[in-house]
């Protein structure tokens, strides 16, 4: 089993649609999550870390659930410049020992 | 700050050559990280470091491959001898080990070609 699955997609939306994306993590003793991003032939970078809390930024919201080992990210009011490939991270030592998901391609079509 | 570098952006080899890829992580960085991305299998951890020292290489898929961080500001992979299963998407990522919340920033990486 993988330590963070993600659904591959891709995941088709128009303009303005909100779209979520799921993640599970196999080792219960994972210190921290994230959302990277990662647009076409670039480097990852840093959307959003994910609290226990649940945080916002903007048109994103990141939610953890550790009793089911699942973080998820949602998006409101898609635009065509959100389109790119979506990386669940997961830290799993206080080293900064970072494990990525396969991540989840979105395409925000007009 | 220039960011995390990587050289050389783009390689293309002959089975059997050596391969030497370079990465000089941010200044002020403690830890570094190189990963391996393709389609089938996505962005593999294959080593990191903490303060210069290998700390966890487990993801380094056979003797073929070697990294080396002689100081805080270097660091290579190489592969010997390289296969074109070894083509791939090669990034260095460097961070400021702040304990959990560490933030990764990556160079642009070097795309390596085995024919």
């Amino acid at each position: 089993r993988k330590e963070v699955e993600q659904d591959p997609g891709p995941f088709n939306v128009p303009e303005g649609a909100t779209v979520a994306f799921n993640c599970t993590y196999s080792n219960s003793a994972s210190q921290s999550f994230f959302w990277y991003r990662q647009d076409c032939r670039k480097e990852p970078k840093l959307l959003m870390s994910v609290y226990s809390s649940g945080n916002e930024d903007g048109r994103f919201t990141a939610q953890l659930n550790r009793a089911s080992q699942y973080i998820s990210l949602l998006i409101r009011d898609s635009k065509l410049s959100d389109s790119a490939t979506y990386l669940c991270v997961v830290n799993l030592s206080n080293t900064g020992k970072l494990i990525f998901g396969q991540g989840t391609t979105l395409q925000v079509k007009p | 700050d220039a960011g995390v570098i990587q050289s050389p952006r783009h390689e293309v080899t002959e089975m059997g050559q050596e391969v030497t890829l370079r990465c000089k992580p941010i200044s002020g960085h403690n830890s570094l990280f190189w990963y391996r991305q393709t389609m089938m299998r996505g962005l593999e951890l294959l080593i990191y470091f903490n303060n210069n020292v290998p700390i966890d290489d487990s993801g380094m898929p056979e003797d073929r491959f070697s990294a080396k961080m002689p100081n805080a500001s270097f660091s290579t992979l190489k592969i010997q001898p390289s296969e074109p299963r070894d083509s791939a998407v090669y990034f260095c990522a460097s961070s400021k080990s702040r304990g959990r919340w560490t933030e990764a920033f990556f160079g642009q990486g070097t795309r390596l070609t085995v024919v």
